[in-house]
């Protein structure tokens, strides 16, 4: 089994779409948790940590929870700019690096 | 926030030859960097970690020999793909920690 697991997709969604994506992770130790955005062929771009107790960023919501080991991303009104692939990454103890599940693709169309 | 910058962005080599790669954090110390590799449409694997004043630590399947890294540096971590051969065509891209993670921008490595 995967360390990180996530739908990859493509979502096809059009404009203004609510659309959300799960990811579930192996480890129960896991401490930290984070939702990147990664474009094509470019680096990786923090969009949101996400907290026991859910958390909010404009239209992003992220939320974990702990007992059922998953991570969700909500976008609502979906932008043709938020069409990219979200990564779901997870930490451990440590000063080990990430583990970045394969990302799902959202492609958001006009 | 915390800026890695990688060199270079773009790389087209012939099999044989050595690359590498610079990664630098501009205006944060980083004491540990990681360098990751990406196949198209896979997700980022870690290859390893770079530790200023001693060796690297690898993940598992990835040979030391093949990939130099050093980090000689507060600042700067450089990884050699020796004697790159087509397999090695990839994108790599290194990070930092400054609290979060930030990366550099990548590199895109084509052998031919």
């Amino acid at each position: 089994r995967k360390e990180v697991e996530q739908d990859p997709g493509p979502f096809n969604v059009p404009e203004g779409a609510t659309v959300a994506f799960n990811c579930t992770y192996s480890n129960s130790a896991s401490q930290s948790f984070f939702w990147y955005r990664q474009d094509c062929r470019k680096e990786p771009k923090l969009l949101m940590s996400v907290y026991s107790s859910g958390n909010e960023d404009g239209r992003f919501t992220a939320q974990l929870n702990r007992a059922s080991q998953y991570i969700s991303l909500l976008i609502r009104d979906s932008k043709l700019s938020d069409s990219a692939t979200y990564l779901c990454v997870v930490s451990g103890t440590g000063r080990r690096a990430l583990t970045f599940g394969s990302g799902t693709r959202l492609q958001v169309q006009p | 926030g915390a800026v890695v910058s990688q060199h270079p962005s773009w790389v087209i080599c012939k099999s044989g030859t050595s690359v590498k790669i610079e990664c630098r954090s501009l205006d944060f110390q980083a004491t540990t960097m990681f360098w990751y590799r990406q196949f198209p449409k896979q997700s980022l694997m870690l290859m390893a970690t770079s530790n200023e004043g001693s060796k690297a630590t690898y993940e598992q399947g990835v040979e030391k020999d093949k990939f130099l890294i050093n980090h000689a540096s507060l600042t700067l971590s450089t990884l050699t793909v020796t004697s790159a051969h087509p397999e090695d065509s990839s994108f790599y891209i290194c990070s930092a920690m400054e609290e979060k993670l930030f990366f550099g921008s990548g590199t895109q490595l084509s052998v031919l």
